[in-house]
This record gives C-alpha cells, structure tokens and sequence, in this order.
C-alpha cells in the first residue's frame, strides 16, 4: 500500500526556470492538496482539488499552476521559480471535504537559487 | 480569517512524564480539527481526527479533546518515552474559501531519556 508519494524529494533550481513536483495516492481520494511549509509560516494551502479537473486557489496560489488530469495525481508547476519560493512542499489527500482525515506525503525540499 | 495557535512553542521534560499541548483557533465555527506528528525532515503523520460534534478522541497513549466553542483543544500524551520526541501540529477545517487545514505553528517537544 503505497499510500501518497512525491517526487522528486530534493530539488535545486535557478531563479526563472519551471519546476514541476509530482504528487500521487493509490487510495481514489477525491481531494488533493498541496501546502507549502517555511519557518515562521507554518504550512499554507496553495491550490487544492476536489475531483479530476476541479481545482481551486488557496491561500498562497500566486506563481504556482495545478492541474488533475487523473484522480490520483496532482502535479504543481511553478512556472517561473523565484527564490522566495524555496520551501518544503507537502501534497496530501482525503476521502472528502468536511470530515475527513488529511493524509501527507513525505514532502519535496526545493531550492531556487 | 481563521487562526491558530500552540502553546507552548517547545517543551522539554523528562521521560514518562504526563504532559499536555495546547492549541487554540480564533474562529469556533470548524468542522474537525486533526492532530498530527512531524519528525526532522519528514512528512506528518495523522495522529488523531477529532469531528466537531465530538468531545473527545483516543490513540494508544494519546488522547486529545475538543472545546470548539472556547476554540480550544489539548493533546494529552501520557508517559512519554523519548520516541515521542517530535513536533505536534494542530489543524483545522472550517470549510469556507480556501478548502484546505489552518494549522498552528507547532510544539516541538523533547522527551529526555
């Protein structure tokens, strides 16, 4: 039962290239997440979705896409890397919206230099 | 906007030791409000899931409690071993906007042998 997987787990890039982190669940959960969590911030909502092709902003969405072809993936782009986005990114799933557990992924490190 | 808080920021005790964190959010209008475990560089782990509706739930040694209308909950953990050793997030779901979990900054605690 692989659960929710990222990849990569570490990433090191330069200020304006496009990045993408992977995130998949082998559970058929409805709904996806990607948080971003830095020092001082704690972890913040970037985007979520609720079903394949559904998705909406969260918090902190600015200079990050999403996109949910098929239920058990969920990549983020960052489409121009600045370094202001340096952080560690955490995808994670649950069944439903309102009463339902979150489960995490072991999260990607980026870096932008 | 929601907010949450936990206190103490660290804690640091001696082995088997009962202790208590404390998390409180600003906005008592939640649907649940998840306890979960970061260890150094690694995901978070779901400790326990707590429905607005109820008061209270239990894990093993864990047990945590929910005041939603002071906006309270603790996390009880009793006798603490040094594999405790970890940083304990709260969260919660208030629905509304940004569908995702407001999360408190964290207790990182230290059990000492």
């Amino acid at each position: 039962d692989a659960g929710i997987t990222q990849s990569p787990r570490y990433k090191i890039t330069e200020t304006g290239r496009q990045v993408t982190l992977m995130c998949h669940q082998t559970w058929s959960h409805s709904y996806m997440f990607w948080y971003r969590q830095d020092l001082g911030h704690g972890l913040r909502l970037i985007y979520y979705s609720a079903a394949a092709d559904i998705t909406d902003k969260g918090e902190v969405p600015d200079g990050y896409v999403v996109s949910r072809s098929k239920t058990e993936n969920f990549p983020l782009t960052l489409e121009s890397a600045t370094r202001s986005q340096t952080s560690v990114y955490f995808c994670a799933s649950s069944r439903g919206r309102s009463y339902n557990e979150q489960f995490f992924g072991p999260g990607t490190r980026l870096t932008v230099l | 906007k929601q907010e949450v808080t936990q206190i103490p920021a660290a804690l640091s005790v001696p082995e088997g030791e009962n202790l208590v964190l404390n998390c409180s959010f600003t906005d008592s209008a939640i649907y649940n409000l998840q306890w979960f475990r970061q260890d150094p560089g690694k995901g978070l782990t779901s400790l326990l899931l707590i429905q607005s509706s109820q008061r209270e739930q239990t894990s093993g040694r864990l047990n945590a409690s929910l005041d939603k209308s002071s906006g309270r909950s603790t996390l009880y953990i009793a006798a603490s071993q040094p594999g405790d050793s970890a940083t304990y997030l709260c969260a919660v779901y208030s629905g509304g906007g940004a569908d995702g979990l407001t999360f408190g900054k964290g207790t990182h605690l230290i059990i000492q042998p």
